[in-house]
């Protein structure tokens, strides 16, 4: 059992170039999400999956995209970097319903655009 | 809408001394709360938790209690140890939309000298 997996774990990029962001998990969650991670701003979700074929926007989604085709599987799409996402990205899965709604985190990718 | 407000850090203590990192939130429905920390280098993982009022999270000796009438959810630990030194966050879910979504505070770092 891996857990949620993230690659690359580092990347650079030049402004204007796309990449996506992989993340993949292994406890059949149905609720995926993506955040980032900068100093001084906690963690921000971007946009989040609650099954396979649904996707909504988070808190700062523009410049991302996203789809959801299997269980497993939540790419993050970057279609023209900007420095401005230069940032540490997490991948989050948990399942829906219940009391706890404990997300469990990958490792994380840490993005630099130039 | 929903927010969690924690103090800033750095806070810097000596092995053995009382821990005690201020939580406050602002939430529409009856949310669940989270500590989640970050050591270096890594992602999140779960601290504690609790999911409904006057119920106490507890993990690794570090506890803290759901206060409806004061909106908080402070995290102490009796003793920190250097091995405690990480970033730590606040976080709530909200229930009432039925998924799974985060929202986080900013963090606070601790740091923890011999």
């Amino acid at each position: 059992n891996a857990g949620v997996t993230q690659t690359p774990k580092f990347q650079v990029l030049k402004t204007g170039q796309s990449m996506t962001l992989q993340c993949a998990q292994d406890m059949n969650h149905e609720y995926m999400s993506w955040y980032r991670q900068d100093p001084g701003m906690g963690l921000r979700l971007i946009h989040y999956s609650v099954g396979a074929g649904i996707t909504d926007q988070g808190e700062v989604p523009n410049g991302y995209n996203v789809s959801r085709s299997t269980t497993e599987d939540f790419p993050l799409r970057l279609l023209s970097a900007a420095p401005s996402q230069t940032s540490v990205y997490f991948c989050a899965s948990s399942p829906l319903g219940g009391l706890s709604y404990e997300q469990y985190f990958g490792p994380g990718t840490r993005l630099t655009v130039t | 809408g929903n927010s969690v407000t924690q103090m800033e850090g750095p806070v810097t203590l000596s092995e053995e001394a009382f821990l005690t990192i201020n939580c406050t939130y602002t939430a529409t429905g009856y949310p669940s709360l989270f500590w989640y920390v970050q050591y270096p280098g890594e992602g999140l993982q779960l601290l504690l938790k609790a999911t409904k009022a006057d119920d106490k999270g507890s993990n690794k000796g570090f506890e803290a209690t759901y206060r409806k009438e004061t909106t908080s959810f402070h995290l102490e630990k009796g003793s920190v140890q250097v091995s405690d030194s990480a970033v730590y966050f606040c976080a709530l879910s909200d229930r009432g939309s039925g998924y799974s979504t985060l929202t986080f505070g900013k963090g606070t770092m601790l740091l923890v000298s011999p």
